[in-house]
């Protein structure tokens, strides 16, 4: 069973870069069988896609990656096999990027979630 | 970008009631959507996948049909723990995309 789990500041500054790491356990961040990714959901509202990482190979590192196009110049999503880790950086950040963010599997459907960590942008 | 429109957005109904929730999608995603139910607090639980099949725990009162564009997802006797809030999601097209939820709250 594939349990996640968000971490990272709970404020940020406008202008500044989001930056959360969710934690993979009961399961490889190497592995083949799942897709990796970021949902955020505003206060009040509903849910968006934020991006999706696949990593493929058994013998070399190579990851793919999908962005919401409304996000896109804004984001990278990463791996640290090591750590076993998926991490989320989000620059340039206003108060419209205050959501629950959402450690998750968005392959097609989601499977897994982790609880979800709230992030405030405000000076 | 596929659109997905959810109706209503505000169900008021009293537990033992039929609950008859839609989906509507701006083009065709075959049978690729799914429902998942949220309450406050929690993260969304997948309830289910390709238009109408259960996902592991999805009590058989939840059922899902439809393919296209129109889609229904129907609890056939609220329980008290299904009151919350239902999203559908399609997969047929990146990017992913949610539906704005309905609210289904006790009458």
């Amino acid at each position: 069973q594939v349990q996640l789990q968000e971490s990272g500041p709970g404020l940020v500054k406008p202008s500044e870069t989001l930056s959360l790491t969710c934690t993979v356990s009961g399961g490889s961040i190497s592995s083949t069988s799942y897709y990796w990714g970021w949902i955020r959901q505003p206060p009040g509202k509903g849910l968006e896609w934020i991006g999706t990482l696949y990593y493929s190979g058994s013998t070399s590192y190579s990851a793919s990656t999908f962005y919401n196009p409304s996000l896109k110049s804004r984001v990278t999503i990463s791996v640290d096999t090591s750590k076993n880790q998926v991490s989320l950086k989000l620059n340039s950040v206003t108060a419209a990027d205050t959501a629950v963010y959402y450690c998750a599997t968005p392959g097609d459907y989601i499977d897994y979630w982790g609880q979800g960590t709230l992030v405030t942008v405000s000076s | 970008e596929i659109v997905l429109t959810q109706s209503p957005a505000t169900l008021s109904l009293s537990p033992g009631e039929r609950a008859t929730l839609s989906c509507r999608a701006s083009q065709s995603v075959s049978r690729f959507l799914a429902w998942y139910q949220q309450k406050p607090g929690q993260a969304p639980r997948l309830l289910i996948y390709d238009a109408s099949y259960r996902a592991t725990g999805t009590p058989a009162r939840f059922s899902g049909s439809g393919s296209g564009t129109d889609f229904t997802l129907t609890i056939s006797s609220l329980e008290p723990e299904d009151f919350a809030v239902y999203y559908c999601q399609q997969r047929g097209n990146w990017p992913l995309t949610f539906g704005g939820g309905t609210k289904v709250e006790i009458k």
